[in-house]
């Protein structure tokens, strides 16, 4: 079945420093990407829309300054959480929709600590 | 806002099927009912999803009431590995990108018993 892939699946970084959290579609290409944020014991929330080759859109109280989104292809879409501080802390997630099909796929997630 | 709305929790025996409810009476004629499930630390696995027929694959069933205003996830024997907590969210599904958002709820923490 169709795969998206995290990177990396997990990170751990100094308070102040960038991280970049790559999702790649393997074996379809995906005109739109979803970023999602979830602490622990709550539900995934939605922080992104992008659709590849425009900006994305933001959900209310996402600030777009610091969680950088590029979706520069159809494979692959990338979030740069910028200046990260421990409040950052979180397991994000991507999901994939295929542009073929329609059908959404999700990564396998990406574990931010900030010290 | 979720679209949907599940029990909190859920307790099943193993070997039992278990049967997860869903509520989606505000569901638009053209979306589609998703379930996924979510184990710790995963990602969302798909499951199963559905228009307005029943539909069974390998791992669940899926019943959708005539008025498509609930569903209904069934494993039919349930196993250890089953606990997760299940998502049940209504989505539109178009080919060729778009900007629908994907909102979650807080789903059901399915716990399966020896």
């Amino acid at each position: 079945g169709a795969v998206v892939s995290q990177h990396p699946s997990w990170v751990i970084c100094k308070s102040g420093t960038s991280v970049k959290i790559e999702c790649r579609s393997l074996d379809f290409q995906a005109t739109t990407m979803f970023w999602y944020r979830q602490f622990p014991k709550q539900s995934l929330m939605l922080m992104a829309t992008s659709n590849e080759g425009s900006k994305a859109t933001y959900e209310q109280g996402v600030e777009k300054d610091k969680f950088l989104i590029n979706h520069a292809s159809l494979t692959l879409s990338t979030l740069t959480v910028t200046s990260a501080h421990p409040e950052d802390s979180s397991f994000y997630i991507c999901s994939a929709e295929a542009a073929r099909t329609g059908e959404l796929f999700f990564g396998e997630g990406s574990r931010l600590t900030v010290l | 806002d979720a679209k949907t709305t599940q029990p909190t929790s859920m307790d099943c025996a193993e070997g039992r099927a278990a049967n997860l409810p869903c509520n989606h009476s505000t569901i638009s004629g053209n979306e589609y009912v998703y379930w996924y499930r979510q184990i710790h630390s995963q990602g969302p696995q798909y499951i199963i999803h559905g228009l307005k027929n029943n539909e069974t694959n390998e791992m669940a069933s899926l019943i959708i009431t005539e008025d498509r205003k609930s569903s209904t996830l069934i494993l039919p024997h349930a196993t250890l590995r089953d606990t997760a907590v299940y998502y049940c969210i209504v989505r539109v599904v178009s080919s060729g990108g778009s900007n629908y958002k994907l909102t979650f709820g807080k789903g059901t923490l399915l716990t399966v018993n020896p």
